[in-house]
């Protein structure tokens, strides 16, 4: 079965750093793009990030571009986000996803939830 | 950015009915639209890809179409399992954007 496994949320002060982790299974890993996707109230469904099968091209939401920076490690079939000066706005559930140019996002993970507050 | 403006944000309906939700993006953006269900406290469920095409297990009472720059979700017959928030993403180009949702009552 296809499955995407989050970790890593939690509170976190503004101008703190935090990495969350997605660990997929089932699947050829080393074959799929990747992306993350937050989602408030407020905003709804937000693009983050997103990484191709290679990690070789990455993109960044100017909301958090220079601030989160997207990775993976094909070996042990991993995505990270590691986001760093974090803001209050940065508070948001955070969903990882298997990414294809023509399937889009059809597996989500279960999602972790950030905040940021003092 | 291409904005996706989703209608109705709300809709009441009954099981059985037949409902659609529309998306307008504000520039081409092809056949690379998809459509995501989401229930509360559960991550999105991916419907539909390329405007059209049911992912695997979707049921056939969920139909997506296109009109120019309008998507339109259809759901027909409506199950009490289909009580959810709908949402419409483009993926032709970055930053990927989503709708604002259409939450299904």
């Amino acid at each position: 079965e296809v499955h995407l496994s989050q970790s890593g949320g939690g509170l976190i002060q503004p101008g703190g750093s935090l990495r969350l982790s997605c660990a997929a299974s089932g699947f050829s890993f080393s074959s799929y793009s990747m992306s993350w996707v937050r989602q408030t109230p407020e905003k709804g469904l937000e693009w983050v990030s997103s990484i191709t099968e290679s990690g070789d091209n990455t993109n960044y939401a100017d909301s958090v571009r220079g601030r989160f920076f997207i990775s993976r490690d094909n070996s042990n079939g991993t995505m990270y986000l590691q986001m760093n000066s974090l803001r209050a706005e940065d508070t948001a559930v955070y969903y990882c996803a298997k990414d294809h140019a023509l399937f889009s996002m059809d597996v989500w993970g279960q999602g972790t939830t950030v905040i940021v507050s003092s | 950015d291409i904005q996706m403006t989703q209608s109705p944000s709300s809709l009441s309906a009954s099981v059985g009915d037949t409902i659609t939700i529309t998306c307008r993006a504000s520039q081409a953006i092809s056949f690379y639209l998809a459509w995501f269900q989401q229930s509360p406290g559960k991550a999105p469920k991916s419907l539909i890809h390329a405007t059209s095409n049911l992912q695997s297990g979707v049921p056939s009472r969920f139909t997506g179409a296109e009109s120019g720059t309008d998507f339109t979700l259809t759901i027909t017959n409506l199950q009490p399992e289909d009580f959810a928030t709908y949402y419409c993403q483009q993926y032709n180009s970055y930053p990927l954007t989503f709708g604002g949702g259409t939450r299904v009552e």
